[in-house]
């Protein structure tokens, strides 16, 4: 079984500030994990996705997030909120194990950036 | 490189009817899934597939179907329409089934039931 749970469905930050979307995800196999962001009536766009590669994952728009196996966490990072970063994020992700494992998504979180 | 297509984007129907929606994945894709978003629910799966055969089923009633033809494109149907079934349905594409696999989505459909 696997779960995603994002803490926060609502954030708001200041144009500049740090951005912490969180995400604690519960699998029970090594997991693959993903952050998407959708923004006002489009689909999902990939920002990173943690493979087991590395623990610190660098994506799209200057965002990042770090795999902590020990706290079951992926939560995402920006240093600097920019007004175009307003937009919905979902945490999700895939048992490693063989098989077809389906993607399960959090239930999102939307982020305000105020000017 | 085209991205995922689906049509039609906005579509308005009256409880009881049906519907098809259909989605083109990016070229080279074997596997697409489908999901159900609204506001209240959020994201659910609906079902996967890969080489035209349904790989995994979320948990949705049986009035929700899905195929995909031999060119990987791939439709899903809703009979017996209900209010609850408006939603954005999102259709999504990726190299096959494996885990650790990029899924990309398309711009969704619009449903709204009447």
């Amino acid at each position: 079984a696997q779960s995603v749970t994002q803490l926060g469905s609502h954030v708001s930050v200041s144009e500049g500030a740090l951005v912490l979307l969180r995400c604690n995800y519960s699998s029970s196999v090594p997991p693959y994990l993903f952050w998407y962001v959708q923004y006002p009536n489009q689909g999902l766009q990939l920002l990173l996705k943690y493979t087991s590669a590395a623990t610190l994952v660098k994506g799209i728009n200057g965002f990042e997030a770090e795999f902590k196996k020990s706290e079951t966490s992926f939560h995402l990072t920006k240093p600097s909120a920019h007004m175009s970063d307003a937009a919905e994020y979902f945490c999700a992700v895939r048992g490693g194990s063989g098989g077809y494992q389906k993607v399960t998504f959090g239930t999102g979180t939307k982020l305000q950036v105020i000017p | 490189k085209a991205g995922v297509t689906q049509t039609p984007r906005y579509l308005i129907k009256t409880r009881g009817q049906q519907v098809t929606l259909s989605c083109s994945p990016i070229s080279g894709h074997r596997s697409v899934s489908w999901y159900q978003q609204t506001p209240g629910q959020g994201l659910q799966f609906l079902f996967e597939y890969f080489s035209e055969t349904q790989r995994n089923k979320g948990n949705f009633p049986g009035r929700f179907s899905g195929r995909q033809f031999s060119n990987s494109r791939s439709e899903m149907n809703v009979s017996t329409l209900e209010l609850g079934d408006s939603a954005l349905y999102l259709c999504a594409s990726s190299l096959d089934t494996g885990p650790g696999n990029t899924i990309y989505f398309g711009e969704g459909s619009w449903l709204t039931v009447v």
